[in-house]
């Protein structure tokens, strides 16, 4: 099956840094991936949705300028979160569709995740 | 974008038993989906039903949709230790790009 990669897995880092989140589909083509952020013990909110050549689309609220997404190819798109604050830490998912799958004249609806990044930052 | 409210949030049963989650929502969808999550860990996907759909089987997961009452429910059968995870229901809404996520509810089983 389909397989998304998420990198790194967690990180810890000072606040004022950036830290750049790696996504990347294994074995298909994502023309579009998924950034979500998900709290301790809530659910997952959606931040962004990444394209491949275009600029990503953001939800309401979400600081695009705080929140860069880049999807340069079609196989891997990043987030880096700039000059992070402790009100950044948080759990971040990625996603993709493997929208070369057809049934039924539909693209698959199924999505597959990364295995999140834990982000903490001091 | 609609959120999916689901309930219960915390369900506890034992090893054998069935547990039953339900979702409602607010306006229409194309399809539903359910996702399971082990803490820490990213989705992975269940079982998917479309808004013309009333009933999916897959394994020892039982899911029905009822459009009219904008709601949906996923039942696991003759539940194990394995099985304890968070679920979320999935609404795919508008146009088919966005998929938003339940509240979830965390499922413990007792072996």
């Amino acid at each position: 099956g389909a397989v998304v990669s998420q990198h790194p897995s967690r990180v810890i880092c000072k606040s004022g840094t950036s830290v750049k989140i790696e996504c990347r589909s294994l074995d298909f083509q994502a023309t579009t991936m998924f950034w979500y952020r998900q709290f301790p013990k809530q659910s997952l909110m959606l931040m962004a949705t990444s394209n491949e050549g275009s600029k990503a689309t953001y939800e309401q609220g979400v600081e695009k300028d705080k929140f860069l997404i880049n999807h340069a190819s079609l196989t891997l798109s990043t987030l880096t979160v700039t000059s992070a604050h402790p009100e950044d830490s948080s759990f971040y998912i990625c996603s993709a569709r493997d929208t070369t799958v057809i049934t039924g004249g539909r693209a698959n609806e199924k999505l597959f995740f990364g295995s999140g990044t834990q982000l903490s930052v001091l | 974008s609609q959120q999916g409210e689901e309930d219960p949030q915390a369900l506890s049963i034992q090893e054998g038993e069935n547990a039953t989650m339900n979702c409602s929502y607010k306006t229409s969808i194309n399809n539903l989906q359910w996702y399971r999550q082990n803490s820490g860990r990213g989705l992975v996907h269940l079982i998917l039903i479309r808004s013309n759909e009333r009933e999916k089987h897959s394994g020892r997961l039982r899911v029905t949709l009822d459009t009219s009452k904008k709601s949906s429910s996923l039942l696991i059968t003759a539940s194990r230790a394995a099985d304890t995870a968070s679920y979320f229901c999935a609404l795919n809404s508008g146009g088919y790009q966005k998929v938003t996520f339940g509240t979830g509810t965390k499922l413990q089983v007792i072996p």
